[in-house]
């Protein structure tokens, strides 16, 4: 079965230009998380999804972040305008609604690089 | 609210010695509680999850943990620690509560293997 895919997987770009991140959940999973992981900060939530609706977002930075599900198989994270400090590795995870029993899934991750 | 710490940032054990991965959680109710492993430039991957049953997990790779809930920890270990552990790996809590997906994960411990 195909896991959680990510694209692209490696992204640099310059500050000040907009960053689009995408991500296909399994087939079937309810739920869909943004994460970041940095080496300062680890792991961190940005937002998280349940039946393509937005559940919380109260991990994300700043409102230049935004998140978007348009339907259950695709979701985008956007930065814009991009900063330097948003260089990091930005992973995509799904999960069944299972009252938390199941794991979530992690896809391989976007390493993006702002210069 | 819960939460989850995973004592030693960096554990450093030789190759065929015992891998010992420490995990304290806290949670208001049962837990459901997952082991992650993360190789470099990859995402995270289950290696074993407690959800109530056996108090003994067995995962993958040979690893195993032990749910004990007077202590609140969930210890990973495997006997004989290979080349190939090299990894971070992470403790996650659930609450599974209200159909809530939402994982908080500890921050991590990088094991080295010494040749």
């Amino acid at each position: 079965d195909a896991g959680v895919i990510q694209s692209p997987r490696h992204e640099v770009t310059e500050m000040g230009q907009e960053v689009t991140l995408r991500c296909k959940p399994i087939s079937g999973h309810d739920y869909l998380f943004w994460y970041r992981q940095t080496m300062m900060r680890g792991l961190e939530l940005l937002i998280y999804f349940n039946n393509n609706v937005p559940i919380d977002d109260s991990g994300m930075p700043e409102d230049r972040f935004s998140a978007k599900m348009p339907n259950a198989s695709f979701s985008t994270l956007k930065i814009q305008p991009s900063e330097p400090r948003d260089s990091a590795v930005y992973f995509c995870a799904s999960s069944l609604n299972t009252g938390g029993r199941q794991p979530q899934h992690f896809g391989d991750g976007t390493r993006l690089s702002i210069l | 609210a819960q939460s989850v710490t995973q004592l030693g940032s960096h554990v450093s054990v030789s190759e065929g010695a015992l891998v010992l991965l420490r995990c304290n959680y806290s949670s208001s109710v049962p837990p459901y509680l997952f082991w992650y492993v993360q190789y470099p430039n990859q995402g995270l991957q289950l290696l074993l999850k407690y959800t109530s049953a056996a108090t003994l997990v067995k995962g993958i790779n040979g690893f195993e943990a032990e749910f004990k809930k007077s202590e609140t920890s969930f210890h990973l270990t495997k006997p004989s620690a290979h080349m190939s552990d090299a990894a971070e790996y992470f403790c996650a809590v659930s609450e599974g509560l209200g159909g809530n997906e939402k994982l908080t994960f500890g921050t991590g411990t990088r094991l080295t293997i010494i040749p």
